[in-house]
């Protein structure tokens, strides 16, 4: 079975563009959650995404955004990029059900704000 | 609220050496506990995981114990080799209804011949 997918993997945008990320869970999988990964707050849940519906969110500004599509695939968005917002994006799939626990992550895309 | 406490890296060792990284959490209930791990350029990867109190995770040589009455889930591994360098975050969730995952802010493991 084909993992996680991210696409781009690495991206440089400059301040106050905006920018669209892309993952691609495992077939057959319904859930799909982003982080962001920085070296001074590690690891923070963004969002989490269920049957196209947002089933958690995180402490993030409104400048991040995201959806899922029919197929499971997900995007998110972030408007108006900040130099903060520099960071690896993890995506991350499971199965959704209320017994799975395991979660595969995406190799990541790593944005770059200039 | 929940949350998860490391120590702080990096862990330096010789191969061959045991290995512990230590692990509290904050939690109210019976959360689910995992040790993720991530090697250089890449993402996560589970490494193991724990559901219940007493649960023993363990993979690769890794394990872990969920211990509820110290809040506690240590990694430990009897003999480490070069291959074991990376960065290994513990985490938590509540299954059921969510997915989120609760990280610690992660310990990196330098392994040197």
């Amino acid at each position: 079975k084909a993992g996680v997918t991210q696409t781009p993997r690495y991206l440089i945008k400059t301040r106050g563009q905006q920018v669209t990320l892309s993952c691609s869970p495992i077939s057959g999988h319904r859930s799909v959650s982003w982080y962001q990964q920085t070296p001074g707050q590690g690891l923070q849940f963004l969002f989490e995404y269920f049957s196209e519906t947002q089933r958690n969110k995180g402490n993030f500004p409104g400048r991040f955004s995201g959806r899922q599509f029919s197929n499971s695939r997900s995007e998110m968005n972030v408007s108006t990029l900040e130099l903060g917002d520099s960071a690896l994006y993890l995506c991350a799939s499971s199965p959704g059900t209320a017994i799975s626990y395991e979660q595969y992550f995406g190799p990541g895309t790593r944005l770059t704000v200039t | 609220g929940n949350s998860v406490t490391q120590m702080e890296g990096p862990v330096t060792l010789s191969e061959e050496a045991f290995l512990t990284i230590n692990c509290t959490y904050t939690a109210t209930g019976y959360p689910s506990l995992f040790w993720y791990v991530q090697y250089p350029g890449e993402g996560l990867q589970l490494l193991l995981k724990a559901t219940k109190a007493d649960d023993k995770g363990s993979n690769k040589g890794f394990e872990a114990t969920y211990r509820k009455e110290t809040t506690s889930f240590h990694l430990e591994k009897g003999s480490v080799q070069v291959s074991d360098s990376a960065v290994y975050f513990c985490a938590l969730n509540y299954p059921g209804g969510t997915d989120k995952l609760i990280f610690g802010t992660g310990t990196r493991l330098q392994v040197f011949p």
